[in-house]
């Protein structure tokens, strides 16, 4: 059974870079045809997907935040990231990491982290 | 503003049938399947419905899904006090290099 554990700051400053690990245990990450991906939820409020990547690495942004996210991989632990620079208030939210099967228009997010919940403020 | 188009609310009594529509384009719901999510408080979305009528394990008969052009609907019957909940359409949306897109969500009461 696949498990998925975010990790990362509790509290990030305004203006600063965010990095968030997923790590993943109950397989391998890079076997099998999997896209690993980064979704958020600011409290309250609708699910944000926020990009994937794929088994082989290649990677799918969200348009309105691709020019300040990089999802990457470390297949030697395990984990993969979330880095989200120039953070503002607007991102504050609950981040969660999550596993879809691998055909590109995969939207079937079978395995879910718990969540962590990221506050953005001096 | 979402892309995919859900009411805020629906509601219904113990044992009724309720449906929650999703309304999207030709980009998204037109040429890609819709999936359906669950998500109780404090937790994570649950899968409901993949590639627009499946079932993954564990869920119930009760849950099914429909797509017919640019809208999809999850239909609960034998509707119960555990259903109460958020619910979740998305697609894949072929646009800018293509990217997931989520309805804004629809809260279901169980009167």
């Amino acid at each position: 059974q696949v498990q998925l554990q975010e990790s990362g700051p509790g509290l990030v400053k305004p203006s600063q870079t965010l990095i968030l690990t997923c790590t993943v245990s109950g397989g391998s990450i890079n076997s099998g045809s999997y896209y690993w991906t980064w979704i958020r939820q600011p409290a309250g409020k609708g699910l944000e997907w926020i990009g994937r990547m794929y088994t082989s690495g290649s990677t799918n942004y969200n348009p309105s935040l691709k020019s300040r996210v990089t999802i990457s991989v470390n297949t030697s632990t395990n984990k993969f990231f979330l880095k989200m620079s120039s953070v503002t208030a607007a991102d504050t939210a609950v981040y969660y990491c999550a596993r879809s099967r691998g055909y590109n228009t995969a939207v079937d997010f079978e395995y879910w982290g718990q969540g962590i919940l990221v506050t953005v403020s001096s | 503003q979402s892309v995919l188009t859900q009411p805020p609310s629906a509601s219904g009594t113990p044992g009724q049938r309720v449906t929650i529509p999703c309304s999207g384009s030709s980009s998204n719901i037109g040429t890609n399947y819709v999936y359906w999510y669950q998500q109780l408080p404090g937790t994570p979305p649950k899968l409901l419905i993949y590639k627009n009528d499946q079932r993954p394990s564990g869920v119930p008969d009760r849950f099914s899904g429909s797509k017919s052009g640019t809208s999809a609907s999850l239909a609960i019957s034998g509707l119960r006090s555990e259903d109460e909940a958020d619910y979740y359409c998305a697609a894949w949306d072929d646009t800018l290099s293509g990217h997931v897109v989520f309805g804004g969500g629809t809260k279901l009461t169980v009167l």
